[in-house]
């Protein structure tokens, strides 16, 4: 079954630090997506991506955030500056379309801020 | 703002017995209601996707049951099982440009033998 891919599955780094997370969406699917849950909290919106540009935004998306999709494979979160408050598991997901049923999420990477 | 709204927080129950999680949620405008499986440090699994049309879908042991006039919906897991224990999260899909997701808190399911 295709599968959602995350790497790396745990990162450490120190704050004020740039960090890229990578994911690589279902190969036919269309929408991409990132969510955060911070431990013990829900999961969160952070942003979705389509037809290589942004569709929708929360409000946790700020300056320090961006995403791309550099080729046909990969989509990246960068955060430029990161604080501590960043530490959370990041999960990317892709969706084949709006309202489809194709949401498939990935098993995450932990980003720890130290 | 779109909320999702989730109980118990946690259940601990005896394996082979049943249980019913609940979900009330706020979301407009409403595409469908998801509800997943969430180990402890892995990804969301989807059980069942549910329409504004459907009131009940079952996935093998999992039952959900979605109320689009009461925004109600319910997951019921029969018979269950020591690898039911895990988070049970009620996710509602908004219907505009990107399709966002709105998690709800989970319950933690506990299945004891």
């Amino acid at each position: 079954e295709p599968e959602v891919t995350q790497t790396p599955s745990h990162q450490v780094t120190q704050m004020g630090q740039e960090v890229i997370l990578r994911c690589v969406p279902i190969s036919n699917h269309l929408y991409f997506y990132w969510y955060r849950q911070i431990l013990g909290q829900k999961v969160e919106f952070l942003v979705s991506f389509y037809n290589n540009e942004i569709s929708e935004k929360s409000e946790i998306f700020d300056d320090q955030f961006s995403v791309e999709r550099p080729d046909g494979s990969n989509f990246t979160l960068k955060i430029r500056s990161t604080k501590l408050e960043d530490s959370a598991m990041y999960f990317c997901a892709s969706n084949t379309g709006t309202g489809a049923f194709g949401y498939t999420f990935g098993s995450g990477t932990r980003l720890t801020v130290v | 703002k779109n909320q999702v709204e989730q109980s118990p927080q946690s259940l601990i129950i005896l394996e082979g017995k049943n249980c019913t999680l609940q979900c009330n949620y706020t979301v407009s405008p409403f595409s469908n209601l998801r509800w997943y499986k969430q180990d402890t440090g892995r990804g969301p699994v989807s059980l069942t996707i549910m329409t504004f049309s459907e009131n009940t879908k079952s996935n093998g042991r999992y039952t959900a049951t979605l109320d689009a006039d009461t925004k109600q919906s319910s997951l019921h897991i029969t018979a269950s099982q020591l690898s039911d224990s895990a988070s049970y999260i009620c996710v509602v899909s908004a219907n505009n440009a990107g399709n966002m997701l709105t998690f709800g808190g989970g319950t933690r399911l506990m299945v004891k033998p």
